[in-house]
């Protein structure tokens, strides 16, 4: 089956600095991606759409500076959490469509998350 | 918010005996999809159901959708210990798959 490869799986850093999560789709073309964000025990809320050469599509009240988008190429998107602070503490998920998949939202195949830790 | 909601947000049972879980959503949508989540980890897509169908089956699932009430069941029969994890339901919205608040089951052995 089509497999995400998100990295990294936990990942600890300072206030004030940046993390940036990969996410990549190992044997599939991907030219959408997705952002997810997760509390403990709460559902995935979206965050934002990557679209493979373009840019990104963030939900209302996701701050685009807060959190950069790139998805460079058919297989990669990364997304980069900017002067992180404690409140962005979370389990980020990305997931990727199979770009051959027949309808525009068909099943996603999920990267493992990144579990981001800000001190 | 366009999210969907889920009941029961927890459900405990026994090995053997089935377990069934309620998506109810707000939107038209094309399709809904079943995921599980293992604790703090990703998604596992389980199964799709299309907006023109009414019932589906996978080994031990079983989901049904009544797009007149915008909702959708579904259920796990005979479950194992293994069973035990989260499941969320997700609604085909534009491009968008929006998730459900999701449940948690635990299954005893």
């Amino acid at each position: 089956g089509a497999v995400v490869s998100q990295h990294p799986s936990r990942v600890i850093c300072k206030s004030g600095t940046s993390v940036k999560i990969e996410c990549r789709s190992l044997d599939f073309q991907a030219t959408t991606m997705f952002w997810y964000r997760q509390f403990p025990k709460k559902s995935l809320m979206l965050m934002a759409t990557s679209n493979e050469g373009s840019k990104a599509t963030y939900e209302q009240g996701v701050e685009k500076d807060k959190f950069l988008i790139n998805h460079a190429s058919l297989t990669l998107s990364t997304l980069t959490v900017t002067s992180a602070h404690p409140e962005d503490s979370s389990f980020y998920i990305c997931s990727a469509r199979d770009s051959g998949a027949m309808s525009t939202n068909e099943k996603l195949f999920f990267g493992s998350g990144t579990q981001l830790s800000v001190l | 918010s366009q999210q969907g909601e889920e009941d029961p947000q927890a459900l405990s049972i026994q090995e053997g005996e089935n377990a069934t879980m309620n998506c109810s959503y707000k939107t038209s949508i094309n399709n809904l999809q079943w995921y599980r989540q293992n604790s703090g980890r990703g998604l596992v897509h389980l199964i799709l159901i299309r907006s023109n169908e009414r019932e589906k089956h996978s080994g031990r699932l079983r989901v049904t959708l009544d797009t007149s009430k915008k909702s959708s069941s579904l259920l796990i029969t005979a479950s194992r210990a293994a069973d035990t994890a989260s499941y969320f339901c997700a609604t085909g919205y534009t491009d968008k798959l929006i998730f459900g608040t999701g449940t948690r089951l635990q299954v005893f052995p």
